[in-house]
């Protein structure tokens, strides 16, 4: 168990729809990643935040957003799904952005929420 | 930009041989490597990682890997390989960026099945 919960662990929605995904970090980090892994694509990276703060984007679509509140839980937002959107998507955390290396550098992952789009 | 590649996207060894899944990087500056494991239908682990200091560094589950800065290489090893051991396996790379922050990226993955 990383620490990381992930919910739900699986949704099924209809093309146009709307929904939001969670995640909780693990206890005392600051960071949370959102990756996006289909069969095609791999694993791809959406976006960072730390400490409530938006700090890096990847391949995110606009369709797509994402916010950490003060408790540090993220949610993820797909909106106008279309059936590409398919995927399993997951959740990590880490520790501070120190500049010193240590525990903190490794992410940990959730058990991800498998998205299906019909 | 940072990138990360792992050439091979699948690779088979024999129970008990020893095996290797090869990571090449590219960063400016010094960076931070990470090997994660994925089993099906999970989310990814932390295997092992090399920030500084000894090129040899060793991880979970018998694994180890050598960093080469001159190659710019960070391949996984294991001396030897167990049926348990199939899964995917991801090498990714953190570095400072433009901006003050770490950014990382990942590999493509490599599937390694181990064959009884």
């Amino acid at each position: 168990d990383s620490g990381v919960t992930q919910t739900p662990k699986h949704l099924i929605t209809a093309t146009g729809q709307r929904v939001t995904l969670r995640c909780s970090p693990r206890s005392g980090d600051l960071s949370v990643y959102w990756y996006q892994q289909s069969l095609d694509q791999g694993l791809q990276f959406l976006i960072q935040y730390y400490n409530g703060e938006e700090r890096a984007k990847g391949n995110i679509l606009e369709r797509f957003s994402a916010q950490q509140f003060p408790d540090l839980h993220s949610e993820l937002n797909l909106s106008s799904l279309e059936l590409g959107d398919s995927a399993l998507y997951f959740c990590a955390s880490s520790g501070g952005q120190g500049a010193t290396s240590g525990r903190d550098n490794e992410q940990f992952f959730g058990p991800g929420t498998r998205l299906t789009v019909l | 930009a940072q990138s990360v590649a792992q050439p091979e996207d699948q690779v088979n060894v024999a129970e008990g041989n020893p095996l290797t899944v090869k990571c090449t990087y590219s960063v400016s500056g010094n960076p931070y490597l990470f090997w994660y494991v994925q089993y099906p239908n999970r989310g990814l682990q932390f295997l092992l990682k090399y920030i500084t200091g000894d090129n040899l560094v060793k991880g979970s589950y018998g694994f180890e890997a050598e960093f080469n800065k001159s190659q710019t290489s960070f391949h996984l090893k294991k001396p030897s390989a167990l049926v348990s051991d199939s899964a995917l396996y991801f090498c990714a790379v953190r570095a400072w960026s433009l901006g003050g922050y770490q950014k990382v990226t990942f590999g493509t993955g490599t599937k390694l099945q181990v064959i009884p």
